[in-house]
């Protein structure tokens, strides 16, 4: 089983719909968590970090659910720049150190 | 905008010859980051960095090596480049401290003929 596990995609949705993704994570340990959007062939971007108590940046929220172990990202009102690949990523202490792992990431396609 | 630069972003170079590609950060993180990533694939990490003299392998056995004599210089290292090596390097960086992210630079496209 992988460390961290997102939805498979590709999310074709129209413009204007609500889409979520949903992402697990097996390390129970793990500490901190946020999500990346990254374009066709560019380099990861932070979107937003996800807190316990859950976070709204706009039209994006975050929800983190440690019982169960998943992280959710909900986007509202979608827009045609919002088409990317989103990224889950869980850093997780071992020992003296952190590791950041990153899901394979779900590709969102927002058309007309 | 985070402030770390790859040099270069695309190299196209033949089989054999030793490769260096940079990575400077500004932002005086004392953590660094190497990944490999292929066209609509994983990230994969392949060195990081806790600090000055500081190198570890990452989760992907690569042939690069690393180095880091100084806090804002992270170069990467192919000895001898072969096809195999053609991918995508991103850089990043971040500060110490478990709930830190990272900041990644463009990247280098590579393509080893």
């Amino acid at each position: 089983r992988k460390e961290v596990e997102q939805d498979p995609g590709p999310f074709n949705v129209p413009e204007g719909a609500t889409v979520a993704f949903n992402c697990t994570y097996s390390n129970s340990a793990s500490q901190s968590f946020f999500w990346y959007r990254q374009d066709c062939r560019k380099e990861p971007k932070l979107l937003m970090s996800v807190y316990s108590s859950g976070n709204e940046d706009g039209r994006f929220t975050a929800q983190l659910n440690r019982a169960s172990q998943y992280i959710s990202l909900l986007i509202r009102d979608s827009k045609l720049s919002d088409s990317a690949t989103y990224l889950c990523v869980v850093n997780s202490n071992t020992g003296t150190a952190s590791k950041l792992t990153f899901g394979t990431g779900t590709r969102l396609q927002v058309t007309l | 905008e985070a402030d770390i630069y790859q040099t270069p972003r695309y190299l196209v170079i033949g089989t054999g010859k030793k490769i260096t590609l940079e990575c400077s950060q500004t932002m005086g993180h004392d953590k660094m980051y190497w990944y490999q990533q292929d066209p609509g694939m994983e990230l994969h990490l392949i060195h990081y960095s806790y600090g000055v003299n500081s190198t570890e392998k990452g989760d992907l056995s690569s042939e690069s090596t690393v180095s880091r004599i100084r806090t804002e210089h992270f170069p990467l290292t192919l000895e001898s480049a072969r096809p195999s090596h053609t991918s995508q390097y991103l850089c990043a960086s971040s500060e110490l401290g478990g709930d830190q992210p990272q900041h990644f630079g463009d990247g280098t496209r590579l393509s080893i003929l």
